[in-house]
């Protein structure tokens, strides 16, 4: 059964500094691993989706990386902006069947000014 | 296409009463999630239609839970008989077949059972 962590739980830094997000998930048989943003009370924005076969991805200040055999994928956000503050999720899709989500509970994220 | 839509955005009921929640998802997407997220957590799966066929129900969907897909096109998720422990975020998502594509969420409706 694939489990999905992300550590620490909520995490606080001034504006300006480079941060780096981790997940990790227990079954590294997977498609591929999509990293979302939630603002308070509010839906779910993709940031970036990595295939499998990739090892990075970037989107403007965002880049993520992964390591399939170690089962772990990083988000490293360049120079940080009170804008950023959010929960950031991982999540991966199961395989066979409905392939659906499994997410991590989150990292809370707050870059204060 | 403007994304996955999901009506209401904010719903308050009282314990015992049934509500019905719409999500409307990317028009060419054939696979449709939902999911429940509570304070604190990442969001939990419940169900999945590929097409009109509710093909995956979680253990968490209780027989107070009824969800459908009428012609593959938007979904209702009804729970009958509200408890104060359904107080959640309920989030649906689509994809197309091929999930390389990646998963697009809509806004949620935010449930509160008083």
């Amino acid at each position: 059964k694939q489990e999905v962590t992300q550590i620490p739980a909520a995490l606080s830094v001034p504006e300006g500094e480079n941060l780096v997000l981790n997940c990790s998930f227990t079954d590294s048989a997977i498609y591929n691993l999509q990293w979302f943003r939630q603002d308070p009370g509010k839906g779910l924005t993709s940031l970036l989706l990595i295939q499998s076969s990739q090892r990075e991805q970037t989107s403007g200040r965002l880049n993520a990386s992964l390591d399939k055999s170690s089962g772990r994928s990083t988000l490293y956000i360049a120079a940080s902006q009170p804008g950023d503050s959010a929960t950031y999720l991982c999540a991966v899709p199961t395989q066979g069947g409905s392939e659906k989500l499994v997410f991590g509970k989150g990292m809370k994220l707050t870059v204060n000014p | 296409d403007t994304g996955v839509s999901q009506d209401p955005r904010h719903k308050i009921t009282k314990r015992g009463q049934n509500v019905t929640f719409r999500c409307d998802p990317i028009s060419e997407h054939n696979r449709l999630y939902w999911y429940r997220q509570t304070l604190g957590q990442g969001p939990e799966f419940l169900t999945y239609f590929q097409n009109e066929a509710q093909l995956e129900k979680s253990r968490l969907l209780s027989d107070r839970f009824s969800a459908e897909r009428p012609k593959g096109s938007f979904s209702t998720l009804e729970i009958q008989r509200t408890e104060q422990g359904d107080s959640a975020m309920y989030l649906c998502a689509s994809s197309p077949w091929e999930v390389s594509y990646g998963y697009t969420f809509g806004s949620g409706t935010r449930l509160t059972v008083v």
